[in-house]
């Protein structure tokens, strides 16, 4: 299979705080991977592609120095939500791009729901 | 810009019962990827079934199977012999041929098969 995971799972914090999620690709390489933001009921929106060795980019309208990614490995790419507010509280789901197989297919991890108080 | 449209909200089965969830799609790309994916109450996206454009041959997997039209840009998802199980939300996406494989959802479709 190929296998992402997240964390944390579930992070509380306090405003003005910073806080890290990390996405890891457990079983296969990601030279790309990807953050979304879900809202309660509502479908995915992509905030940033992450690319391994170069900088992310960013969808508009989406703060890239509030919304801070760094993909470190083939492996491993962090979103790091900086000087939190509650308006950033929400769930946020990591994907990895596995490649090679037909066709390429984005896998995704189980999520990080975010709350700042 | 691609975009992709869920039209159905909310939809109910009755177990063991067929359900059809509707996907259409605007593109001016000739060579795409169509997704359908699950996310249950866990929040765990779990990929359903893919299809590539240039394939004429509907995909199925198991008691999944697509009707995938493009000329009239719809990819609709036929869930066979409905189990409990599969109460989720699910999610179609379109991913295109080149570029840098960034997915595009539709607003999804609430399904609940009932007992």
């Amino acid at each position: 299979g190929a296998v992402v995971s997240q964390h944390p799972s579930r992070v509380i914090c306090k405003s003005g705080t910073s806080v890290k999620i990390e996405c890891r690709s457990l079983d296969f390489q990601a030279t790309t991977m990807f953050w979304y933001r879900q809202f309660p009921k509502k479908s995915l929106m992509l905030m940033a592609t992450s690319n391994e060795g170069s900088k992310a980019t960013y969808e508009q309208g989406v703060e890239k120095d509030k919304f801070l990614i760094n993909h470190a490995s083939l492996t491993l790419s962090t979103l790091t939500v900086t000087s939190a507010h509650p308006e950033d509280s929400s769930f946020y789901i990591c994907s990895a791009l596995r490649t090679g197989g037909w066709p390429d297919t984005q896998y995704f991890g189980p999520g990080t729901r975010l709350t700042v108080l | 810009a691609q975009t992709v449209t869920q039209s159905q909200p909310e939809m109910s089965v009755q177990e063991a019962e067929t359900v059809t969830l509707s996907c259409t799609y605007d593109t001016s790309e000739s060579n795409y990827y169509l997704f359908w994916y699950k996310q249950p109450p866990s929040r765990q996206m779990i990929l359903v079934i893919r299809q590539e454009a240039y394939k004429q041959q509907n995909a199925t997997e198991n008691r999944f199977s697509v009707n995938f039209q493009k000329a009239a840009k719809s990819f609709s998802l036929k869930i066979s012999d409905s189990q409990l199980g599969d109460t989720a939300m699910y999610f179609c996406a379109f991913m295109k041929h080149e570029g840098n494989n960034d997915m595009r959802f539709g607003a999804g479709t609430r399904l609940t098969v009932k007992p």
